[in-house]
């Protein structure tokens, strides 16, 4: 199993600034995904983020709007730039010891942009 | 990449009743299917999987059931819970690829 924390778990922020998210996990990990989960509707796949390399992104995710770290193999940054009213949701974060596995999860970060 | 379809979106039963939600896939390739569950305010915790060498495991009250032909798998939930209550995910995988959640089923169980 994992054990991931992630930080921050709220905040509310003016439109037209960045917020960044951490999340630490407690083992090394060779995967980890940055999801967003708006109310009431499913995890969608922001981008995986590689150890070493750019992250990779899914269709209509853009490394500008969400810029993303991974340092080494137990930590990654999501960062939400230029932030808008859209962008309302929550974030998380998430390991897979390989494909094929078992997922974990960060338990969130609830951001509100105002 | 995966289309992934979950039916029904939204579940009401009886407590002791049992419930059960369906996943289609469009992926041949593949060969782990999980299903997690979703509490409120909660993170996703996977709680039965199965893979493609295997057509059924059970856990207690929860078992899946897989048919890899018709490229669909099943949650069961018997003698369910209010604690039961929450929102459930399918995720099809390749391993190839990562994770793609289906888009949820609400269950709702009535004391």
């Amino acid at each position: 199993s994992a054990v991931i924390s992630q930080k921050p778990s709220r905040d509310i922020c003016q439109r037209g600034t960045s917020l960044t998210i951490q999340c630490q996990v407690d083992s090394q990990v060779t995967m980890m995904f940055w999801y967003r989960q708006q109310p009431g509707q499913s995890l969608t796949l922001i981008a995986t983020a590689n150890q070493g390399s750019e992250a990779t992104y899914e269709s209509g995710f853009v490394i500008d709007k969400f810029p993303i770290s991974r340092p080494n193999l137990t930590f990654s940054t999501l960062t939400v730039s230029n932030m808008s009213p859209e962008d309302s949701s929550i974030y998380l974060c998430s390991v897979a010891q390989g494909r094929s596995a078992e997922a974990f999860f960060g338990q969130g970060t609830r951001l509100t942009v105002v | 990449g995966e289309n992934v379809e979950q039916h029904p979106s939204t579940l009401s039963v009886q407590e002791g009743d049992s419930a059960v939600i369906k996943c289609t896939y469009s992926d041949s390739a593949s060969n782990y299917f999980p299903w997690y569950k979703q509490e409120l305010g909660k993170r996703p915790q996977l709680i039965i999987d199965i893979r493609s060498n295997v057509g059924e495991k059970k856990d207690q009250r929860i078992a899946v059931t897989l048919n890899k032909t018709a490229k669909h798998f099943s949650l069961h939930i018997t003698e369910t819970q209010p604690e039961d209550s929450a929102v459930y995910f399918c995720a099809p995988n390749s391993g190839n690829t990562p994770l793609v959640f289906g888009k949820g089923t609400r269950l709702s169980v009535i004391a």
